[in-house]
């Protein structure tokens, strides 16, 4: 069976401040992927990567950065110089290329980032 | 614009009633998929179509119903079957059936008993 723990409910910054999203995964399966969303309040889920599990080069793109490490089943997330405009949700999600599965994502419980001005 | 849209925005139920969200994809994506959100919680998958005809339970589909006879159609039953239904719920699509797509969202219905 499949599992994403976030463990962090609820972060709370000041802008500026770097943050780190905390996401554990479990699976089977020696192929599968990774991904994160960012859920606004306006509800939306925005993609924000795609991390297939052969890759585990580490991405940055702006203020954004993920940490990738199968030794720890772990896909962590960081924020640079974080913002007000980050103020949101964030969920992370594993899809597995096994069986029934079809692309249905389980998500993790999200971390509610709050970053004040 | 491109993309996933979902109607209506906002919907009250009265007990034992029906009701059927909307949700139109012009992506040309062959997969769709409804989730449902509580708060506090992560998604959960009610129902999934990978191509056109064709549907699949998801992990909590009891008191729901879905159709897919078009392509860019994939509306959602919450039956008065449906022991609790109040709850955000979005529907998303994907290329196809590879689970390496990514699966893009729409912006979401919120449903409320009243």
């Amino acid at each position: 069976a499949q599992k994403v723990t976030q463990a962090q409910t609820e972060i709370s910054v000041v802008e500026k401040e770097d943050v780190t999203l905390d996401c554990v995964y479990e699976t089977r399966d020696t192929t599968y992927y990774l991904f994160w969303y960012k859920q606004p309040p306006s509800g939306e889920l925005v993609f924000l990567i795609r991390r297939n599990s052969f890759d585990e080069q580490n991405e940055i793109s702006g203020r954004y950065s993920w940490n990738f490490q199968k030794s720890t089943s772990s896909f962590n997330f960081t924020i640079t110089a974080s913002q007000v405009v980050d103020s949101a949700v964030y969920f992370c999600a594993l899809s597995d290329a096994g069986g029934t599965s079809y692309g249905k994502l389980t998500f993790g419980q999200g971390t509610i980032l709050t970053v004040h001005p | 614009d491109g993309g996933i849209t979902q109607s209506p925005k906002y919907l009250f139920r009265k007990e034992g009633q029906n009701v059927t969200l909307s949700c139109e994809q012009n992506l040309n994506h062959d997969a769709m998929y409804w989730y449902r959100q509580d708060p506090g919680q992560g998604l959960r998958l009610i129902y999934y179509s990978q191509i056109v005809n064709d549907f699949q339970k998801g992990d909590i589909a009891e008191g729901y119903s879905v159709s897919r006879e078009k392509k860019e159609s994939f509306p959602l039953t919450v039956t008065s079957a449906q022991k609790n239904p109040t709850a955000f719920y979005l529907c998303a699509s994907s290329r196809d059936r590879d689970s390496g797509n990514t699966i893009y969202f729409g912006e979401g219905s919120w449903l409320t008993v009243v």
